[in-house]
Protein backbone atom coordinates (compact mmCIF):
# COMPACT_ATOMS: atom_id res chain seq x y z
CA UNK A 1 0.00 0.00 0.00
CA UNK A 2 1.33 3.32 -0.87
CA UNK A 3 2.17 5.90 2.45
CA UNK A 4 0.19 8.99 0.43
CA UNK A 5 -2.48 7.98 -2.24
CA UNK A 6 -4.33 9.71 -4.71
CA UNK A 7 -6.97 9.08 -7.30
CA UNK A 8 -4.45 10.30 -10.08
CA UNK A 9 -7.83 11.27 -12.43
CA UNK A 10 -7.95 13.15 -15.08
CA UNK A 11 -10.99 14.97 -13.67
CA UNK A 12 -12.10 17.10 -16.21
CA UNK A 13 -14.22 19.59 -15.19
CA UNK A 14 -16.26 23.03 -16.65
CA UNK A 15 -14.69 26.07 -16.02
CA UNK A 16 -17.03 27.49 -12.85
CA UNK A 17 -17.95 24.87 -11.67
CA UNK A 18 -16.75 23.13 -8.15
CA UNK A 19 -14.21 20.40 -7.61
CA UNK A 20 -12.85 18.35 -4.62
CA UNK A 21 -10.56 15.58 -4.18
CA UNK A 22 -9.00 13.76 -1.58
CA UNK A 23 -5.61 12.33 -0.24
CA UNK A 24 -5.52 9.87 1.86
CA UNK A 25 -2.27 8.88 4.14
CA UNK A 26 -1.06 5.80 5.59
CA UNK A 27 0.94 6.68 8.82
CA UNK A 28 -1.10 8.08 11.44
CA UNK A 29 1.85 9.37 12.87
CA UNK A 30 1.90 12.22 9.99
CA UNK A 31 2.72 15.76 11.36
CA UNK A 32 2.19 18.14 8.58
CA UNK A 33 -0.04 18.06 5.00
CA UNK A 34 0.73 20.19 2.50
CA UNK A 35 -0.94 20.40 -1.17
CA UNK A 36 1.77 21.52 -3.86
CA UNK A 37 0.53 22.22 -7.77
CA UNK A 38 2.37 21.29 -10.63
CA UNK A 39 1.94 22.53 -13.89
CA UNK A 40 2.77 20.49 -17.02
CA UNK A 41 6.50 20.40 -17.81
CA UNK A 42 6.85 22.60 -14.38
CA UNK A 43 7.84 22.17 -11.45
CA UNK A 44 5.53 21.09 -8.18
CA UNK A 45 5.21 24.90 -6.05
CA UNK A 46 3.28 24.86 -2.48
CA UNK A 47 -0.08 25.30 -2.96
CA UNK A 48 -1.33 25.73 0.46
CA UNK A 49 -0.39 24.12 4.23
CA UNK A 50 -3.38 22.04 5.96
CA UNK A 51 -3.87 22.61 9.31
CA UNK A 52 -5.76 20.63 11.52
CA UNK A 53 -8.54 23.33 11.13
CA UNK A 54 -8.34 23.66 8.02
CA UNK A 55 -7.52 26.02 5.23
CA UNK A 56 -8.56 28.53 2.87
CA UNK A 57 -7.04 30.92 0.28
CA UNK A 58 -9.17 32.23 -1.56
CA UNK A 59 -11.38 29.77 -3.69
CA UNK A 60 -9.44 26.96 -2.09
CA UNK A 61 -10.16 24.82 0.66
CA UNK A 62 -7.85 22.10 2.57
CA UNK A 63 -9.32 20.37 5.24
CA UNK A 64 -7.42 17.98 7.67
CA UNK A 65 -9.33 14.33 8.87
CA UNK A 66 -6.79 13.13 11.20
CA UNK A 67 -9.32 9.88 12.11
CA UNK A 68 -9.90 8.75 8.83
CA UNK A 69 -6.04 9.62 7.81
CA UNK A 70 -7.61 12.00 4.85
CA UNK A 71 -6.85 15.08 3.47
CA UNK A 72 -9.00 16.97 1.06
CA UNK A 73 -8.84 19.92 -1.60
CA UNK A 74 -12.08 22.00 -3.16
CA UNK A 75 -11.76 24.79 -5.33
CA UNK A 76 -14.69 26.68 -6.01
CA UNK A 77 -15.43 28.49 -9.23
CA UNK A 78 -12.69 27.11 -11.13
CA UNK A 79 -10.78 28.91 -13.66
CA UNK A 80 -8.86 27.68 -16.86
CA UNK A 81 -5.62 28.57 -15.05
CA UNK A 82 -6.01 26.07 -12.18
CA UNK A 83 -5.70 22.92 -15.13
CA UNK A 84 -2.65 21.20 -13.32
CA UNK A 85 -1.48 18.03 -11.19
CA UNK A 86 -2.34 18.52 -7.68
CA UNK A 87 0.51 16.41 -5.01
CA UNK A 88 -0.40 15.71 -1.76
CA UNK A 89 2.37 15.57 0.15
CA UNK A 90 2.75 14.65 4.14
CA UNK A 91 5.93 15.30 6.70
CA UNK A 92 6.19 12.56 9.19
CA UNK A 93 8.64 13.53 11.54
CA UNK A 94 10.48 16.98 11.59
CA UNK A 95 13.28 16.53 9.28
CA UNK A 96 11.87 17.44 6.61
CA UNK A 97 11.74 14.06 4.03
CA UNK A 98 8.79 14.67 2.64
CA UNK A 99 6.30 11.70 1.22
CA UNK A 100 4.24 12.80 -1.95
CA UNK A 101 1.55 11.15 -3.41
CA UNK A 102 1.39 10.58 -7.43
CA UNK A 103 -0.75 13.45 -7.59
CA UNK A 104 -4.07 14.39 -9.49
CA UNK A 105 -4.69 15.99 -12.94
CA UNK A 106 -7.04 17.95 -13.04
CA UNK A 107 -8.10 19.75 -16.47
CA UNK A 108 -10.77 22.99 -16.43
CA UNK A 109 -12.83 22.97 -19.97
CA UNK A 110 -14.25 26.41 -21.11
CA UNK B 1 12.96 36.08 -6.42
CA UNK B 2 14.25 33.01 -5.36
CA UNK B 3 15.86 30.39 -7.42
CA UNK B 4 16.75 26.99 -7.51
CA UNK B 5 18.58 25.83 -10.37
CA UNK B 6 19.63 23.25 -12.22
CA UNK B 7 22.70 22.42 -14.64
CA UNK B 8 20.99 20.73 -17.48
CA UNK B 9 17.23 20.34 -18.37
CA UNK B 10 17.62 17.23 -20.39
CA UNK B 11 20.84 15.02 -20.72
CA UNK B 12 21.04 12.09 -23.08
CA UNK B 13 24.11 9.37 -21.73
CA UNK B 14 25.20 6.18 -22.71
CA UNK B 15 25.04 3.28 -20.19
CA UNK B 16 28.13 2.94 -17.91
CA UNK B 17 29.03 6.93 -17.93
CA UNK B 18 29.03 8.71 -15.32
CA UNK B 19 26.49 11.68 -14.69
CA UNK B 20 26.65 14.83 -12.75
CA UNK B 21 24.14 16.38 -11.72
CA UNK B 22 24.05 20.03 -10.21
CA UNK B 23 21.79 21.92 -7.86
CA UNK B 24 22.49 25.71 -7.08
CA UNK B 25 19.96 27.85 -4.51
CA UNK B 26 20.12 31.25 -3.81
CA UNK B 27 17.93 31.10 -0.64
CA UNK B 28 20.76 30.44 2.21
CA UNK B 29 18.77 27.33 2.71
CA UNK B 30 20.08 24.54 5.09
CA UNK B 31 18.49 22.17 3.44
CA UNK B 32 18.68 20.11 0.25
CA UNK B 33 17.17 17.83 -1.76
CA UNK B 34 17.46 15.30 -4.68
CA UNK B 35 14.51 14.19 -6.20
CA UNK B 36 13.28 11.44 -9.31
CA UNK B 37 9.68 11.49 -10.73
CA UNK B 38 8.67 8.59 -12.71
CA UNK B 39 4.86 8.85 -14.31
CA UNK B 40 2.14 7.30 -11.32
CA UNK B 41 5.21 7.28 -8.82
CA UNK B 42 5.63 10.72 -7.32
CA UNK B 43 8.51 12.21 -6.24
CA UNK B 44 10.71 9.52 -4.83
CA UNK B 45 13.55 10.90 -2.43
CA UNK B 46 17.10 10.11 -3.33
CA UNK B 47 19.27 12.11 -0.78
CA UNK B 48 18.88 14.86 1.33
CA UNK B 49 21.42 17.20 3.09
CA UNK B 50 20.74 19.10 6.21
CA UNK B 51 24.25 21.01 6.39
CA UNK B 52 27.36 21.37 4.22
CA UNK B 53 28.99 17.66 3.74
CA UNK B 54 25.97 16.03 5.68
CA UNK B 55 24.24 13.67 3.63
CA UNK B 56 21.67 11.28 4.59
CA UNK B 57 19.59 8.83 2.48
CA UNK B 58 16.32 8.90 1.10
CA UNK B 59 14.07 5.98 -0.15
CA UNK B 60 16.22 4.88 -3.44
CA UNK B 61 19.81 5.92 -3.15
CA UNK B 62 21.51 2.68 -4.67
CA UNK B 63 22.86 3.77 -7.68
CA UNK B 64 23.33 7.39 -6.54
CA UNK B 65 25.82 9.81 -4.36
CA UNK B 66 26.06 13.25 -3.75
CA UNK B 67 28.33 16.19 -2.28
CA UNK B 68 27.44 18.89 -0.67
CA UNK B 69 31.09 21.24 -0.71
CA UNK B 70 29.01 24.27 -0.35
CA UNK B 71 26.09 25.72 0.98
CA UNK B 72 24.35 26.34 -1.95
CA UNK B 73 25.15 24.07 -4.28
CA UNK B 74 24.48 20.01 -4.22
CA UNK B 75 25.41 17.73 -6.56
CA UNK B 76 23.53 14.47 -7.61
CA UNK B 77 26.14 11.95 -9.43
CA UNK B 78 25.30 8.39 -10.98
CA UNK B 79 28.62 6.52 -10.57
CA UNK B 80 27.45 4.37 -13.70
CA UNK B 81 24.00 5.27 -15.39
CA UNK B 82 21.61 2.45 -16.06
CA UNK B 83 18.89 2.66 -18.31
CA UNK B 84 16.34 2.27 -14.82
CA UNK B 85 17.81 5.34 -13.66
CA UNK B 86 15.77 7.57 -17.02
CA UNK B 87 14.09 9.55 -15.09
CA UNK B 88 13.59 13.39 -14.26
CA UNK B 89 15.40 14.98 -11.20
CA UNK B 90 14.33 17.73 -9.45
CA UNK B 91 16.30 19.34 -7.00
CA UNK B 92 14.74 20.92 -4.31
CA UNK B 93 15.99 22.94 -0.95
CA UNK B 94 13.85 24.79 2.35
CA UNK B 95 11.95 22.77 4.62
CA UNK B 96 8.18 21.96 4.37
CA UNK B 97 7.78 24.35 1.68
CA UNK B 98 10.05 23.37 -0.73
CA UNK B 99 11.37 25.32 -3.69
CA UNK B 100 12.68 23.51 -6.98
CA UNK B 101 14.48 23.69 -9.54
CA UNK B 102 13.09 23.17 -12.78
CA UNK B 103 14.70 19.30 -13.55
CA UNK B 104 16.76 17.35 -15.34
CA UNK B 105 15.00 15.31 -17.98
CA UNK B 106 17.56 12.11 -18.14
CA UNK B 107 17.93 9.55 -21.16
CA UNK B 108 19.89 6.81 -20.50
CA UNK B 109 20.72 4.35 -23.38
Amino acid sequence: RKEVEQDPGPFNVPEGATVAFNCTYSNSASQSFFWYRQDCRKEPKLLMSVYSSGNEDGRFTAQLNRASQYISLLIRDSKLSDSATYLCVVNVDSNYQLIWGAGTKLIIKP
Amino acid sequence: DVKVTQSSRYLVKRTGEKVFLECVQDMDHENMFWYRQDPGLGLRLIYFSYDVKMKEKGDIPEGYSVSREKKERFSLILESASTNQTSMYLCASGGNEQFFGPGTRLTVL
